[in-house]
C-alpha cells in the first residue's frame, strides 16, 4: 500500500523566519516522484515543489526547499524568509512511475504570524 | 492560459439522489483527473480520464464515473449519493509529456449530502 504521513496537523511561523514541515511515506516501488503542493483558504491548489526519486540532489525553489533521505522514505519541507502569503495547508503527495494519480498525506496547516 | 474552472461551486443534495459536477481544463491539457477531498483529510484519487477514456481509477465504488469531451471538459457522476460523498471535489488537469504529478487544480465543488 501507498502511504503518506504528515505528522504535524498545525504549525506557525513569524514572519520572516524558517520553519519545515515534516513527511514521511511509504513504498515499495523505486521509481516515483514526490511533490508538496499548497492550498490556500478557498483557492486552489498549486504545486510548491517536486522531486524526482532517482535524483539525490535536494530540489530547490526560490525560498523552498525539500531534504529528500530516500532511505528514510522522509520529505521534509523547508520554508526560509516565510511570509504572510505562505498561510495555507500544505500537502505532501508522490506518484509512482509517471502517472498522474497522486497519494496525499492529510496536511499541514501553517499559519504565518505577523 | 486560462485556468482550471469547476462548477457548481456548492452545492446539496439528499441521499440517493444523482450529482453531476463539472470542469473545464486548462488550455492545451489533455489530461483530467478528479479527487475526492472529505474535510481535514487529504485528497483521494477518484479516476483520471486522457482521450475520452478513463486510464486509472482509485478505490471507489462504480457509482462513481465521468466522462472526458473533446474539447477536454470532463464531468463526474455520482449516483445513489450516500453521507459520505460529502466533501470537495477537486478536478485537475495536466499534459502527457509534462512533468509526472504536475497537476493543475480547479477551485472545487462542495458538495453536502442530507
Amino acid at each position: 500500500a501507498q502511504t503518506v504521513t504528515q505528522s504535524q496537523p498545525e504549525m506557525s511561523v513569524q514572519e520572516a523566519e524558517t520553519v519545515t514541515l515534516s513527511c514521511t511515506y511509504d513504498t515499495s516501488e523505486n521509481n516515483y516522484y514526490l511533490f508538496w503542493y499548497k492550498q490556500p483558504p478557498s483557492r486552489q491548489m498549486i504545486l510548491v515543489i517536486r522531486q524526482e526519486a532517482y535524483k539525490q540532489q535536494n530540489a530547490t525553489e526560490n525560498r523552498f526547499s525539500v531534504n529528500f533521505q530516500k532511505a528514510a522514505k522522509s520529505f521534509s519541507l523547508k520554508i526560509s524568509d516565510s511570509q504572510l502569503g505562505d498561510t495555507a495547508m500544505y500537502f505532501c503527495a508522490f506518484t509512482l512511475g509517471g502517472a498522474n494519480n497522486l497519494f496525499f498525506g492529510t496536511g499541514t496547516r501553517l499559519t504565518v504570524i505577523p | 492560459e486560462t485556468g482550471v474552472t469547476q462548477s457548481p461551486t456548492h452545492l446539496i443534495k439528499t441521499r440517493g439522489q444523482q450529482v453531476t459536477l463539472r470542469c473545464s481544463s486548462q488550455s492545451g491539457h489533455n489530461t483530467v483527473s478528479w479527487y475526492q477531498q472529505a474535510l481535514g483529510q487529504g485528497p483521494q484519487f477518484i479516476f483520471q480520464y486522457y482521450r475520452e477514456e478513463e486510464n486509472g481509477r482509485g478505490n471507489f465504488p462504480p457509482r462513481f464515473s465521468g466522462l472526458q469531451f473533446p474539447n477536454y471538459s470532463s464531468e463526474l457522476n455520482v449516483n445513489a449519493l450516500e453521507l459520505d460523498d460529502s466533501a470537495l471535489y477537486l478536478c485537475a488537469s495536466s499534459f502527457v509529456g509534462r512533468g509526472a504529478g504536475e497537476l493543475f487544480f480547479g477551485e472545487g465543488s462542495r458538495l453536502t449530502v442530507l
